[in-house]
Formats: C-alpha cells, sequence, structure tokens
C-alpha cells in the first residue's frame, strides 16, 4: 500500500512565521502535489511536482512556495504566515499524470493566530 | 469557472437504501473521472475510477456511471452503510494533456442513518 506521511497532524503557527510543511511517499512516485481544503471549497490545489527540483503552480500559489531536493520528499512552505492560511492542508502523490489516482496523507490542520 | 461541479453539499439516505452522488463537468478533454472518500480528520481515500471508454465500472458496493454526452457522472452506493457517512468528491483529470493534475468539485457530504 502507499503511504504518503504528513509530518504533523496539529500546528500552532503565529503571524509572519515561516512554516514548514513537510510530506514524504515511499512508493517511488513522480507526482507530488500539495492542496488545501476549506469548508465549502473543496480542496484547491496549491503546487505541484512532477519530478525531482520541478514545480508547478496550481490554483493558489500565493503566498506559499515548495521545495522538492529528493523524490519521496515534497515541502511546502508559508513563507509569512497570514490567517487567512489556516487550513487543512493535504499531501497527495501520484504514479503518473492523467489516469492513475493521487494518495493523500492524513492532512495537517494548520491554524495561525 | 468550476470545471468539476458538484451540485449537492448534503445527502441523508437510511441505512440499506441506495445513495446516489452526483458529478457534472465542463471541459470536454475530461477522459478519467474518480471518486475520493473522505472522513473528518484524515486525507480522501480512493474509491473508484472511469476510463471515459466506458460507461460504468463496479466495485462491490459501488459503482459509477458516466454519461460522456451529458458530461455527468454518478456514485451509487447500495446498499448504504452508517460507515458509508463521509465527505465524497469527485475528480476529473484530461490524462492526453501531460502535466496536468486532477480536478476536484467541492464534495457531498453523505449521512446514512441507522
Amino acid at each position: 500500500d502507499v503511504k504518503v506521511t504528513q509530518s504533523s497532524r496539529y500546528l500552532v503557527k503565529r503571524t509572519g512565521e515561516k512554516v514548514f510543511l513537510e510530506c514524504v511517499q515511499d512508493m517511488d512516485h513522480e507526482n507530488m502535489f500539495w492542496y488545501r481544503q476549506d469548508p465549502g471549497l473543496g480542496l484547491r490545489l496549491i503546487y505541484f511536482s512532477y519530478d525531482v527540483k520541478m514545480k508547478e503552480k496550481g490554483d493558489i500559489p500565493e503566498g506559499y512556495s515548495v521545495s522538492r531536493e529528493k523524490k519521496e520528499r515534497f515541502s511546502l512552505i508559508l513563507e509569512s504566515a497570514s490567517t487567512n492560511q489556516t487550513s487543512m492542508y493535504l499531501c497527495a502523490s501520484s504514479l503518473g499524470f492523467g489516469n492513475q489516482p493521487q494518495h493523500f496523507g492524513d492532512g495537517t490542520r494548520l491554524s495561525i493566530l | 469557472d468550476q470545471q468539476v461541479k458538484q451540485n449537492s453539499p448534503s445527502l441523508s439516505v437510511q441505512e440499506g437504501r441506495i445513495s446516489i452522488l452526483n458529478c457534472d463537468y465542463t471541459n470536454s478533454m475530461f477522459d478519467y473521472f474518480l471518486w475520493y472518500k473522505k472522513y473528518p480528520a484524515e486525507g480522501p481515500t480512493f474509491l473508484i475510477s472511469i476510463s471515459s471508454i466506458k460507461d460504468k465500472n463496479e466495485d462491490g458496493r459501488f459503482t459509477v456511471f458516466l454519461n460522456k454526452s451529458a458530461k455527468h457522472l454518478s456514485l451509487h452506493i447500495v446498499p448504504s452503510q452508517p460507515g458509508d457517512s463521509a465527505v465524497y468528491f469527485c475528480a476529473a483529470s484530461a490524462s492526453l494533456q501531460a502535466g496536468t493534475a486532477l480536478i476536484f468539485g467541492k464534495g457531498t457530504t453523505l449521512s446514512v442513518s441507522s
């Protein structure tokens, strides 16, 4: 079974802090994704990566950056956290694009105070 | 503009009856469709998928139907069980377009009462 592990289940940070969310997958998947889930808005794609050191913006990249130095690890960075970034963050990986399902981690509930 | 729409935010069904969750899409390039289930405080779990070359795919109690002409798909759960209570997300992709990610709907919350 695919295992996608997010480093923290719950995280509380302060406005203006630089925040790192880490994600690791163990199935040698090429593609990795970061989403945020908010009530009534579903899953919105922040960034994705299709190879080491490669990244693509999703629908809502503003205020975020990502890093993929190794194939199994994909980090989401909040450069200067703001209260509107309080959300559930979900990491996913997939073997390919189009016709392959994405496998999700359990999410990080991030609160920015 | 939303490319994948789940127009019903919620659905309530009695145990043992059929649950039907609906999803509409607008992009004619979409050719692969998936359903995910999500419990609170957990990540979405892949449930079932269908390629556009098919109009039906079945896995146990779960069946997905695809109507390409109407750009509509539905997930049928028969019989519904209380453990099926969760948020269900529909997702779609254009598999021939390299580098495209899944597009998700906003979800439908299913409540199955015993």
